[in-house]
């Protein structure tokens, strides 16, 4: 079955803990993509990346970072978390990005992060 | 920096009645434009995408238009089920170039609730 797998789905932490939210797609999907989520802001492009080795900023980097070494997966990286950061996030992938190939993007079921 | 709105912010209708949804996005330079449905504590899942070259695209009872040049974007659900009850968010990607390829901006998203 064609996913993208977001682990943990729930997290509770503190503030300054280094945490890792991992991301694998099974679709061998060149392009994946980090949002995070909150009321009354929608949805925000963290990072994106268009393969291996390749990775942008979206909308709201500042606090994270990524890293892109095999194609299948793109960990999120908060090196110092803050409560700012208390969100809901999720990772997508799809065939290309939708600039060339018009594909729609798969998204995973989210991962809830809560820095006290 | 482009800014995508969707009103209504929430719309409750009776089973059986026609609806639109509205998207409105101030940047015309776009590639396509999606919309997503979002089910409680679910990611999202793409419904229909439209080319930059479109007018509509159409997928059982949903029909989504595109007129790029006055920024706006309907999704028209023909007789509402209360099966289609979810959050429905509509999303622009740039015309491709720089470091706007790969980028993606979400509306806020409606709330839509079929009653029985």
């Amino acid at each position: 079955e064609a996913q993208v797998t977001q682990n943990p789905r729930y997290l509770i932490t503190v503030t300054g803990k280094k945490l890792t939210v991992t991301c694998s797609q099974n679709m061998n999907h060149e392009y994946m993509s980090w949002y995070r989520q909150d009321p009354g802001l929608g949805l925000r492009q963290i990072y994106y990346s268009m393969n291996v080795e390749v990775t942008d900023k979206g909308d709201v980097p500042e606090g994270y970072k990524v890293s892109r070494k095999e194609k299948r997966n793109f960990p999120l990286i908060l090196e110092s978390p803050s409560p700012n950061q208390t969100s809901l996030y999720f990772c997508a992938s799809s065939c290309f990005p939708l600039s060339i190939s018009n594909q729609p993007q798969h998204f995973g079921d989210g991962t809830r992060l809560s820095i006290l | 920096k482009q800014e995508v709105t969707q009103i209504p912010a929430a719309l409750s209708v009776p089973e059986g009645e026609n609806l639109v949804l509205n998207c409105s996005f101030t940047d015309s330079a776009i590639y396509n434009l999606q919309w997503f449905r979002q089910d409680p504590g679910k990611g999202l899942t793409s419904l229909l995408l439209i080319q930059s070259s479109q007018r509509e695209q159409t997928s059982g009872r949903l029909n989504a238009s595109l007129d790029k040049s006055s920024g706006r974007s309907t999704l028209y659900i023909a007789a509402s089920q209360p099966g289609d009850s979810a959050t429905y968010l509509c999303a622009v990607t740039p015309r491709g170039g720089g470091t706007s390829y790969g980028k993606l901006t979400f509306g806020q998203g409606t709330i839509l609730t079929v009653h029985p």
